[in-house]
Parts: C-alpha cells; structure tokens; sequence
C-alpha cells in the first residue's frame, strides 16, 4: 500500500501549461483505467477534476486533462489561472486495497 | 441535494476509542460503497477503511487494520468508523467518501481527530 509518487511542487505563470505526473506500479496505475486526480484547496474537500484517466466531470474546466502511459499517469492543466493554485492528488484503483493516493503536489501560480 | 455529513471527531488521549459518523441524504444510501479517507495535518489523503453497499466485504488501510472497525445502517442512511487504540499519528480529518475516482464521488467536509494527551 505505498502512495502513489508525484512531484511536491510543480509551477508555472499564468497562460502557461504544466504537467503533474504519478508513478504507481503494475498493481495499480499499470492495471487499471481507474485514476483520478483531485484539487485540493486550504481548509476545504478534495474535488474531483479527472475520473478514469482522462474523463472530465460536468462543470471542470477543460483546461485539464489526464493521460497515463504504463505505471505513470498525469495531469495537464493548460492556461494556467490563479485559481488553480491548490494541492493536486491522484488516486488509483488498486484492486483489494482498494484506493492508493497520490503524495501530493502544490501548484504554485507564479 | 446529495450530501455527506461528518461527525464525532475530537481531542482524545493516546489509546482511546472515538467513534466517527457520516449522515448522507439526496440519495439511495445503501446502493452505493462508502469510504473513510483521512488526512493528517500538512499531509496528503490516506484512503482508511471501504465498505460495500450491503456492509458483506469490507477493507482497511494496515495502518489501521485490528485498530478500526468501519460499519453501516442502510436504514439511518448512516456510515460509521469505531475507533480504538488511537495512536498519534491518527491525528487527521477524516473524511466520509462515496465511489472515490468515479465521476460520481461525493465527499463530506470532514471531522476532525486530535490524539493526544
């Protein structure tokens, strides 16, 4: 059950795009099509921004975006906006676990 | 309005028992699979215990497994999360989560737990 691994901290300037990354293994990212990513605001619930690798719920923005190559999946957000400035989790189905999140990454809105 | 409600966290000595509880409304309880998901201060989101909709298969975390007990009332339409041998690092929100990763997640605000003497 070991967390799934993601860049602390990742950055960029307004407009621009950035890209989080999260290592898992065979057991989990590798396996399924079954990641999600969260934004997590201070003080507040994580909220769902990516489900089954690449699907978007109603009402997220489309300026993120999800893909996963072998045991690494990651997140894209493009134009990047003050707003997003929050910790980003991913989550993996890991089968009898059954969830593995992410270490956990702070975007930084320069 | 779909909704889960945390309750039951608070300042508790090393060793002792709390027992956490989530009041969900604005859906059908016992169709969905439940989660505690919790977060120590300045940490990231540990997944903790899941429960089936019928409460028959259940999972822990092994940080927590023998320690916590998750259980359910489809009539109450009520998750609970019995807590025992609370240790320090326990210390965290602790969250109430329908279907994780699925676009049809739901999570609650939170309650919060202090271990500590």
């Amino acid at each position: 059950q070991s967390a799934l691994t993601q860049p602390a901290s990742v950055s960029g300037s307004p407009g621009q795009s950035i890209t989080i990354s999260c290592t898992g293994t065979s057991s989990d990212v590798g396996s399924y099509n079954l990641v999600s990513w969260y934004q997590q605001h201070p003080g507040k619930a994580p909220k769902l921004m990516i489900y089954e690798v690449s699907k978007r719920p109603s009402g997220v923005s489309n300026r993120f975006s999800g893909s996963k190559s072998g045991n690494t999946a990651s997140l894209t957000i493009s134009g990047l906006q003050a707003e997003d400035e929050a910790d980003y989790y991913c989550c993996s189905y890991a089968g009898s676990t059954p969830y593995v999140f992410g270490t956990g990454t702070k975007v930084t809105v320069l | 309005e779909v909704q889960l409600v945390e309750s039951g966290g608070g300042l508790v000595q090393p060793g002792g028992s709390l027992r956490l509880s989530c009041a969900a409304s604005g859906f059908t309880f016992s169709s969905y699979e439940m989660n505690w998901v919790r977060q120590a201060p300045g940490k990231g989101l540990e997944w903790v215990s899941y429960i089936s909709s019928s409460g028959s298969t259940i999972y822990y975390a092994d940080s927590v497994k023998g320690r916590f007990t998750i259980s359910r009332d489809n009539a109450k339409n009520s998750l609970y999360l019995q807590m025992n041998s609370l240790r320090a690092e326990d210390t965290a929100v602790y969250y109430c989560a329908r279907d994780p990763i699925s676009e049809t997640d739901v999570w609650g605000k939170g309650t919060t737990v202090t271990v500590s003497s």
